[in-house]
């Protein structure tokens, strides 16, 4: 079935420094892909998505590229804040189904001041 | 903006116990879904609900588990006789329409604990 693997946290960073967290995906048809984000104490919010190869999802300075030829949909920001801090997860919704999601382990980041 | 709200935040009941766990979805969102996360596991789906029906459910969801939309406002999601590994994080979540780019707008979870 359709499954996410993304990088094993946790992730610890200085503030300012560039940032990358990778997600590869495995999927039998054209899905579309997510980055959800948790804060600490609260739910999952909606960081930026992609539904097409060669889309670039962005919000908040965080930016992922939909790439089909590696099946990939990294996430990066250029410079972190002590405030991006928080548990971030890359997730599927499959072609041709509900949107239903498969998330990734989800990675835990630690941006330090 | 709006949200969507789970309550309680936080329940804890005996092994064989009967629990709800509350939602109240976006007011104009139609797909309605219940995940949960096992601490240190993945967000795993349990099931989706469209027109006081269920329309998908995982494994997971075996006759144990029920879910309701009793009111047109709140969606349950009910544990007949709670087991020790069904403590958990439970999220609520609702979509305005059911195209795999409609994104899903979550609530804050319950965390189950079954003693």
């Amino acid at each position: 079935g359709d499954s996410v693997t993304q990088m094993e946290g946790p992730v610890t960073l200085s503030e300012e420094a560039f940032l990358t967290i990778n997600c590869t995906y495995t999927a039998t048809g054209y899905p579309s892909l997510f980055w959800y984000v948790q804060y600490p104490g609260e739910g999952l919010q909606l960081l930026l998505k992609a539904t097409k190869a060669d889309d670039k999802g962005s919000n908040k300075g965080f930016e992922a590229t939909y790439r089909k030829e590696t099946t990939s949909f990294h996430l990066e920001k250029g410079s972190v804040q002590v405030s991006d801090s928080a548990v971030y997860f890359c997730a599927l919704s499959e072609w041709g189904a509900t949107n239903k999601l498969i998330f990734g382990t989800g990675t835990l980041l630690a941006v330090q001041p | 903006e709006p949200e969507v709200t789970q309550t309680p935040s936080h329940q804890v009941t005996q092994m064989g116990q009967e629990v709800i766990l509350h939602c109240v979805p976006i007011s104009n969102h139609l797909y309605f879904y219940w995940y949960r996360q096992i601490l240190g596991q993945k967000v795993e789906f349990l099931v989706s609900f469209y027109n006081n029906e269920i329309s998908e459910k995982s494994e997971i969801f075996d006759d144990q588990f029920s879910v309701e939309r009793p009111d047109g406002s709140n969606f349950t999601l009910k544990i007949r006789s709670t087991k020790l590994e069904d403590s958990a994080m439970y999220f609520c979540a609702s979509s305005e329409w059911r195209d795999r780019a409609s994104p899903l707008h979550f609530g804050n979870g319950t965390r189950l604990t079954v003693t």
